[in-house]
């Protein structure tokens, strides 16, 4: 059964800060992974998706890289700003395509 | 395009009560996933349609019910409605399987008081 887990559960930071946003998952057998941002009460945003045969996507000031067989995902953020303070949360789909597996998030805090 | 949406974005239901939440998916995507967030639970899915068919269901009670329309939209359905019921269900959108990645709607506040 696959399971996500992300890594730290919450981070603060100051502005300015280069960080980076862990997610491990138990099962290689994945088609893509995608990271998604999600501000208090709100619906969830894309922000990469990283298919099976890649090993990075970069959006601006955000890259997200992809290694399977240890069964990895980072998410960086370079230059952190307060808008950045959200939950990221990484995602994989299960094996049928028909569900799409969590992590817990980590919840960002970027101070001025 | 138009995005994923959901309606409506927030209700108050009390205790025994149902309640019908739709989404709308965009367009083109024929497949449409739910999920139920919780403070305690994190996103928990509930079920996926594609193409009026249940594919997928997740472990909730039979009081959990959904329906896909021939134009993909779907609605969810929650019966007898308890207090633990309370939680933002968010719908997803793709055009399979996920291949192309899932989109979400802003989703459905519910409270059960």
């Amino acid at each position: 059964k696959q399971e996500v887990t992300q890594i730290p559960a919450a981070l603060s930071v100051p502005e300015g800060e280069n960080l980076v946003l862990n997610c491990s998952f138990t099962d290689s057998a994945i088609y893509n992974l995608q990271w998604f941002r999600q501000d208090p009460g709100k619906g969830l945003t894309s922000l990469l998706l990283i298919q099976s045969s890649q090993r990075e996507q970069t959006s601006g000031r955000l890259n997200a890289s992809l290694d399977k067989s240890s069964g990895r995902s980072t998410l960086y953020i370079a230059a952190s700003q307060p808008g950045d303070s959200a939950t990221y949360l990484c995602a994989v789909p299960n094996q049928a395509g028909t569900a799409l597996i969590f992590g817990k998030g980590t919840t960002l805090s970027v101070s001025s | 395009k138009a995005g994923v949406t959901q309606t409506p974005r927030y209700l108050i239901k009390t205790r025994g009560q149902q309640v019908t939440l739709s989404c709308s998916p965009i367009s083109g995507h024929r497949s449409v996933s739910w999920y139920q967030q919780t403070p305690g639970q994190g996103l928990q899915f509930l079920f996926e349609y594609f193409s009026e068919t249940q594919r997928n269901k997740g472990n909730f009670p039979g009081r959990f019910s959904g329906r896909q329309f021939s134009n993909s939209r779907s609605e969810m359905n929650v019966s007898t409605l308890e207090l633990g019921d309370s939680a933002l269900y968010l719908c997803a959108s793709s055009f399979s399987t996920g291949e192309d990645g899932y989109t979400f709607g802003s989703g459905t506040r519910l409270t059960v008081v």
